[in-house]
């Protein structure tokens, strides 16, 4: 069985420019995640999906982040401008469902310059 | 809010020794725990949770953790570490509406 498929696994931009990470979840699992790792830290949650809706997106700093989940499978989660202390690793999860266990993709770094 | 506190920023251990991490946890109600490792440049993958019941509790690669109520910890152990083992090591705990709150994580360095 696949993985939590994410992509870019890298990422550098100039701040100020917009960037979209992709992430595909496990197959049939209807719970999403992207959570923000900053170095030396453990993973923040910044918004959790249930299919297509967005249950819980309190973490989400909504004035230049985003992100969508069409159709209840892949998601998109995009920052727009780009600041340096965007910098970090953002992790996407999947569940079957949201009281089962969480399984996270590789992650994408960002770096921004 | 649930938390929870990692004590140990980094540990080195030999290989073939043991290794016990902590972790203390601050939830009001019955706690939901977990431990997560991660290797360099990967995603976090579960070795053990806890939910109810026995309160120790095996997981994947040899480790297991004991819930202990009373003193709010649930501390991971494995008796003979393998070079392999190297890695950060998270320890969570989530709410009843199953939203995860991570410590800070613990570097774990096997020295030959």
């Amino acid at each position: 069985e696949a993985g939590v498929v994410q992509s870019p696994r890298y990422k550098i931009i100039e701040k100020k420019q917009p960037v979209a990470f992709w992430c595909n979840p496990i197959s049939g699992h209807n719970t999403l995640y992207w959570y923000l790792q900053n170095l030396g830290q453990g993973p923040e949650l910044l918004i959790r999906y249930e299919n297509e809706e967005a249950v819980d997106d309190s973490q989400l700093p909504k004035d230049r982040f985003s992100a969508e989940r069409l159709k209840g499978v892949d998601s998109t989660l995009k920052i727009q401008p780009a600041e340096l202390g965007d910098s970090a690793v953002y992790l996407c999860a999947s569940s079957l469902l949201a009281e089962e266990t969480q399984y996270f993709g590789p992650g994408t770094r960002l770096l921004v310059l | 809010a649930q938390s929870v506190t990692q004590p140990d920023i980094h540990i080195t251990v030999s290989e073939g020794a043991s290794l016990e991490l902590r972790c203390n946890y601050s939830y009001g109600a019955t706690p939901y725990l977990f431990w997560y490792v991660q290797s360099p440049g990967q995603g976090l993958q579960l070795l053990l949770k806890y939910f109810s019941g026995d309160t120790l509790v095996q997981g994947i690669k040899g480790f297991e953790a004991e819930f202990k109520r009373s003193q709010s910890s649930f501390n991971l152990r494995k008796p003979s570490v393998h070079w392999s083992d190297a890695a950060e090591y998270f320890c969570a705990v989530a709410s009843n509406d199953y939203k995860l709150s991570f410590g800070a994580g613990t570097t774990v360095t096997v020295r030959a």
